[in-house]
């Protein structure tokens, strides 16, 4: 079975630092990745998806970017956090059906 | 372009009622696919149930039943004999095209469910 994983689970971080968020998936080959933010605890912004290694399309320009290195590895980076980052940071795998990872939540200060 | 409404925004219910969350969505696509997802106070999304725009079969899946009508564009999800467990935020979302694969849903804004005991 499929299983897609993200870390960390929470993260604090102040203004201007970089992040890094990763979203792995076991079980399947190829899937399209997905990163979705949640603020405020509803509605789902799309901020990047990929069908395949190294290709990447953004749905919302920021300051956020993300990579795909491996078939099955998903990055969400910053060099420099705004306070408007915080959120909730989903990552989904999709072959069909959307299936999502556990989330990281991420405060920044 | 797709839409999906979700005209109600927080449901409140006591234990055992039956809830309804309605769902319309809006495509010019004759193939596309409707989706149910639940978020509970733990956050992440758990898929509930997926729909191709041929199937108009109505879904039954314990307490939790589908009414899809493509007549009146609507995805609704019952929910009999509420439990407190059942208290989360639901997703309706569509995705347009043949496979729904690499295609992006649309997700609503969600109902959010509170099942008081």
């Amino acid at each position: 079975s499929q299983t897609i994983h993200q870390w960390p689970a929470t993260l604090v971080q102040p203004v201007g630092s970089p992040l890094s968020l990763e979203c792995t998936v076991e079980g399947t080959s190829n899937p399209n990745l997905y990163w979705y933010r949640q603020a405020a605890g509803r509605g789902l912004q799309l901020l990047f998806y990929s069908v395949g290694i190294g290709q990447i399309s953004s749905e919302v320009p920021q300051n956020l970017s993300a990579s795909r290195p491996q078939d099955r590895q998903f990055i969400l980076s910053s060099k420099k956090l705004l306070l408007s980052d915080s959120g909730f940071y989903l990552c989904a795998w999709s072959r069909g059906t959307q299936y999502f990872g556990p989330g990281t939540r991420l405060l920044v200060l | 372009a797709q839409k999906v409404t979700q005209a109600q925004t927080e449901i409140s219910v006591v234990e055992k009622e039956d809830v309804t969350l309605d769902c319309v969505y809006e495509t010019r696509d004759t193939t596309y696919y409707l989706f149910w997802y639940k978020q509970p106070p733990s956050g992440e999304l758990v898929f509930l149930i997926r729909r191709n725009s041929f199937d108009e079969q109505n879904e039954i899946s314990g307490r939790y039943s589908w009414n899809f009508q493509k007549s009146t564009s609507s995805f609704n999800f019952t929910i009999t004999a509420s439990q407190v467990v059942d208290s989360a935020v639901y997703f309706c979302a569509l995705s347009e095209g043949p496979s729904g694969g690499s295609y992006i849903p649309t997700f609503g804004r969600g109902t959010s469910l509170i099942v008081h005991p």
